[in-house]
C-alpha cells in the first residue's frame, strides 16, 4: 500500500508569495491531519479533516492558511501571504475513521518549507 | 491542556550503549494515548509504538524497551546497544481518546523531540 505522500518535498519562497502544498493520503483513510514544526520546537498541531468537513480547525495560526479536501480525498494547505515566520516542516497525516489497530497514524515526510 | 516535555534536547553516544530518552507528559484526562515516533534523516515520522493509559505494562520490541508510570507521569525509551541506524529525531506524543473513533484517530500533542546521534 503507498503511504502518504506529500508534495512538494521543499519549497522556497520569498514573503509576500502564495504556496500550496498538498498531502495525498493512504486511499480510503477518511481523517486528514496536518502538523507542522517550527524550527526548534515541537510539532504542532493544524487541523483535521474528516473526508471532506473540518473536524477541527483549531490549530490554524490565521487566515493566512487555507486547507481544503475537496471530494474527501486528497488536501491542500494554502499559505497566502506567506510570512518569514512561516517557515518550516509541515506534515500531513491520515488513518481510518474507525481503525482498530494500534499503529495511530501514517505520517507522510514532510513539506519543508522556508519564507526568505 | 495537554503538554509533553522531552528535557533531553541532544543525546550523543557511541555504538553499543544503552540510551534513555525521557518523555514527562501533563494531562487532566483519565483516559489518554502516548506515543514514540522516530524521525530518521528521510524526513518521515515513523510509528513506534502507542500505550494507553489502563496499559502500563513495560513493553519490549528488539532492542526498544519503554516504560510507562502514571506515578510521575513519564513515559521513557530505552534503546539497548545502540547502533548507528538508531540516529534521528524521536518525538513523544501524547493524545486525548475522546470521540467514537477511539484515541489513534485524535490529535497529537507532541514534545520537542530529542536528537539521538550514534557514533560508530
Amino acid at each position: 500500500e503507498a503511504g502518504v505522500t506529500q508534495f512538494p518535498s521543499h519549497s522556497v519562497i520569498e514573503k509576500g508569495q502564495t504556496v500550496t502544498l498538498r498531502c495525498d493520503p493512504i486511499s480510503g483513510h477518511d481523517n486528514l491531519y496536518w502538523y507542522r514544526r517550527v524550527m526548534g520546537k515541537e510539532i504542532k498541531f493544524l487541523l483535521h479533516f474528516v473526508k471532506e468537513s473540518k473536524q477541527d480547525e483549531s490549530g490554524m495560526p490565521n487566515n493566512r492558511f487555507l486547507a481544503e479536501r475537496t471530494g474527501g480525498t486528497y488536501s491542500t494547505l494554502k499559505v497566502q501571504p506567506a510570512e518569514l515566520e512561516d517557515s518550516g516542516v509541515y506534515f500531513c497525516a491520515s488513518s481510518q475513521l474507525r481503525t482498530g489497530n494500534d499503529y495511530g497514524y501514517t505520517f507522510g515526510s514532510g513539506t519543508r518549507l522556508t519564507v526568505v | 491542556a495537554q503538554k509533553v516535555t522531552q528535557a533531553q534536547t541532544e543525546i550523543s553516544v557511541v555504538e553499543k550503549e544503552d540510551v534513555t530518552l525521557d518523555c514527562v507528559y501533563e494531562t487532566r484526562d483519565t483516559t489518554y494515548y502516548l506515543f514514540w515516533y522516530k524521525q530518521p534523516p528521510s524526513g518521515e515520522l515513523v510509528f513506534l509504538i502507542r500505550r494507553n493509559s489502563f496499559d502500563e505494562q513495560n513493553e519490549i520490541s528488539g532492542r526498544y524497551s519503554w516504560n510507562f508510570q502514571k506515578s510521575t507521569s513519564s513515559f521513557n525509551f530505552t534503546i539497548t546497544a545502540s547502533q548507528v541506524v538508531d540516529s534521528a529525531v524521536y518525538f513523544c506524543a501524547l493524545s486525548e481518546a475522546r470521540g467514537s473513533s477511539g484515541g489513534s484517530n485524535y490529535k497529537l500533542t507532541f514534545g520537542k523531540g530529542t536528537l539521538l546521534t550514534v557514533n560508530p
